[in-house]
């Protein structure tokens, strides 16, 4: 089957600004979407972008979307110890299905 | 109220045992999903229903039997598993997408089980 991407792991220093990378798959994906999760927790919905979009910003976090690369970041600005976790990209791309890439696993040191 | 709530958080179960998994929403949402997730990988849909009807279902196991009683609930009834069942089970609601807008999931916190 066809895979949403991300790179596994990120660190980065606290302050300093992330940005995790996703490639997704369907070009006819209405929404994408990016969550987080926490050790021993659910996934909690940061943010989505409608796919005639191609920049959506919201406090620290700006997501930037590339159609035409079927390209998805994330960027965190001034990222904090507490944004340590693992980020997924998703994809809408029926009615009701969704595809998750891997995750990212983002360490914050200090 | 934006939660998705499961219970119980952590279940131990042997493979003859039956149980259950349980699920809540009150934000109105149509669309209901359950998902399994082992550790370090993501999420894979497992049931969705849709207006309290099964819309899917991922080839999963008769061993695990979905249930929709109302538009708020819905269940997962578990019998006779095996150790390579346990894993992290989430709960996520949504608009049902013929209501419009982004779709998004809302999940619940989790029920850890663990089949011995």
């Amino acid at each position: 089957g066809e895979d949403v991407e991300q790179s596994l792991f990120l660190s980065v220093r606290e302050g300093d600004s992330s940005v995790i990378n996703c490639t997704y798959t369907d070009s006819s994906s209405t929404y994408l979407y990016w969550y987080k999760q926490e050790p021993g927790a659910g996934l909690q919905l940061l943010t989505y972008i409608f796919s005639n979009m191609d920049m959506k910003q919201d406090q620290r976090l700006t997501v930037l979307l590339n159609k035409k690369d079927k390209h998805l970041s994330l960027r965190i600005a001034d990222t904090q110890t507490g944004d340590s976790a693992i980020y997924f990209c998703a994809e809408r791309y029926n009615n009701n299905d969704m595809r998750f890439g891997a995750g990212t696993r983002l360490t914050v040191k200090p | 109220d934006t939660e998705v709530t499961q219970t119980p958080k952590h279940l131990v179960m042997g493979m003859t045992n039956k149980k259950s998994l349980k699920c809540e929403q009150h934000m109105g949402h149509r669309a209901m999903y359950w998902y399994k997730q082992k550790a370090k990988k993501p999420p894979e849909l497992m049931f969705v229903y849709s207006y309290e009807k099964l819309s899917i279902n991922e080839s999963v196991p008769s061993r695990f039997s979905p249930e929709c009683p109302n538009s708020s609930l819905l269940n997962l009834h578990l019998h006779a598993l095996q150790p390579e069942d346990s894993a992290l089970y989430l709960c996520a609601s949504s608009q049902a997408a013929v209501a419009g807008g982004a779709g998004e999931l809302f999940f619940g916190e989790g029920s850890r089980l663990t089949v011995l």
